[in-house]
């Protein structure tokens, strides 16, 4: 069975802060990383997604992996109020399904 | 709009009715997801198609439900005899070889 973990949160942070949002999977053979970002009672959307061990950059986002230890993280410079979501992981093995976590929510306070 | 399109957005239905979703994927993506989200989880597997073979089915997928996708187009997700617990979100993704998933707008199903 694989799963993602991922704390719930709310994480609660002012306007400017570095956001730190992480998630741990159970499945050696993922190979791939996703970042979703959902709006309240919207559908999720694409922010990053990532092959390989290390980091990848984009705009006020950083995604990292370290496959040794099964740890994926998601960094927010900047963070804005318009950040204020609930940020979903997820890993697939291969090239099929994607396995999600429950999500984080964030929150930004101006 | 060349998104991913879901139709209907919103359905009510009394408990014991059948429903049915559509889901148009972006023209040129060959995979087809379908997933459910309830309040406070990340999306669940239900089943997805490359082309017009249905490929994987998840556990979750009772035999209540079933998809089709005839043409490798366009999706449908039926679901038979509903139950309250049915009730959720019905996501739709689709991709091209299996890279980035795009998710539509969901319909949001409602069981009385």
């Amino acid at each position: 069975q694989k799963e993602v973990e991922q704390n719930s949160g709310p994480l609660s942070v002012p306007e400017g802060a570095i956001v730190s949002l992480n998630c741990t999977y159970s499945d050696r053979g993922s190979q791939s990383f996703f970042w979703y970002r959902q709006y309240s009672g919207k559908s999720p959307e694409l922010i990053m997604f990532i092959y390989s061990n290390g980091d990848k950059e984009d705009g006020r986002f950083t995604a990292q992996v370290d496959k040794s230890s099964k740890y994926i993280s998601l960094f927010i410079r900047d963070s804005q109020p318009s950040d204020s979501a609930t940020y979903l992981c997820a890993v697939n093995e291969g090239y099929s399904t994607l396995t999600f976590g429950k999500g984080t929510m964030l929150l930004v306070s101006p | 709009d060349t998104g991913v399109s879901q139709d209907p957005r919103h359905k009510i239905t009394k408990r014991g009715q059948n429903v049915t979703f559509r889901c148009d994927p972006i023209s040129e993506h060959n995979r087809l997801y379908w997933y459910r989200q309830t309040l406070g989880q990340g999306p669940e597997f239900l089943t997805y198609f490359q082309n017009e073979a249905q490929l994987e089915k998840s556990r979750l997928l009772s035999d209540r439900f079933s998809a089709e996708r005839p043409k490798g187009s366009f999706s449908t997700l039926e679901i038979q005899r509903t139950e309250q617990g049915d009730s959720a979100m019905y996501l739709c993704a689709s991709s091209l070889n299996g890279v980035e998933a795009f998710f539509g707008q969901g319909t949001r199903l409602t069981v009385v």
